[in-house]
């Protein structure tokens, strides 16, 4: 059973282009989770989302970020014109129901280091 | 604002040795507090956990304590092992929030170091 699969693992995009973070859960796990670690910080909640839906963006930037989880497919994390503040290591974690991570632990994906130069 | 600090970004123990790694916390509304541990390279890994009811909850070789008058909590690793070395990361959630129970609130880590 695989884990948390996240791709890329490394990201390179030039100020002012998209940048696409894919997720696929754990099978059988519907909620998925968004965290960003900046530089020497902790990680920081961006979105919580279930299948074809957003249910808390509020740790989302207001501008620019963007998330989805289609009915079929991984969940994707849109930075639309990055700016060099984006550079982080962008986290997901999944969970089959929604309370299971704060009883047993999230299981996160190894993570999307974006750098934009 | 931290709600959730971690004073010492690192330490270094003998092979061994007892590590212990502190954790404050601001909000009381906090009920729940995770412990993860992360290597370079991976996402964080989950390893022990415990609930505002408990005040010690045990692992193996692990244990955290909570004192919940301090708001401070505590992860005792003994004996510490060289692949124990990696950053932990203190977490806490409220689960009274309602709908941000779900929410981890992550301090800044700790990166520990054991000397074999």
């Amino acid at each position: 059973n695989a884990g948390v699969m996240q791709n890329p693992r490394h990201l390179v995009r030039r100020r002012g282009q998209e940048a696409r973070l894919r997720c696929s859960p754990m099978k059988g796990h519907s909620h998925v989770y968004w965290y960003r670690q900046l530089p020497e910080e902790g990680l920081k909640f961006l979105v919580y989302l279930q299948k074809e839906n957003i249910i808390d963006e509020s740790g989302m930037p207001k501008e620019r970020f963007s998330a989805e989880f289609p009915k079929e497919g991984p969940s994707i994390l849109r930075i639309q014109q990055v700016v060099r503040g984006d550079s982080a290591a962008y986290f997901c974690a999944s969970s089959p129901w929604v309370d299971q991570g704060r009883d047993y632990g999230y299981t996160f994906g190894s993570g999307t280091r974006l750098t934009v130069v | 604002d931290q709600q959730v600090k971690q004073n010492s970004p690192s330490l270094s123990v003998q092979e061994g040795r007892i590590s212990i790694l502190n954790c404050d916390y601001t909000n009381s509304m906090f009920d729940y507090f995770l412990w993860y541990k992360k290597y370079p390279a991976e996402g964080p890994t989950f390893l022990i956990s415990i609930s505002s009811i408990k005040d010690k909850n045990e692992d193996g070789r692990f244990t955290v304590f909570l004192n919940k008058s301090a708001k401070h909590l505590s992860l005792h690793i003994v004996p510490s092992q060289p692949g124990d070395s990696a950053v932990y990361f203190c977490a806490a959630s409220a689960r009274d929030s309602g709908a941000g129970s779900y929410q981890l609130t992550f301090g800044k880590g700790t990166k520990l170091s054991v000397i074999p």
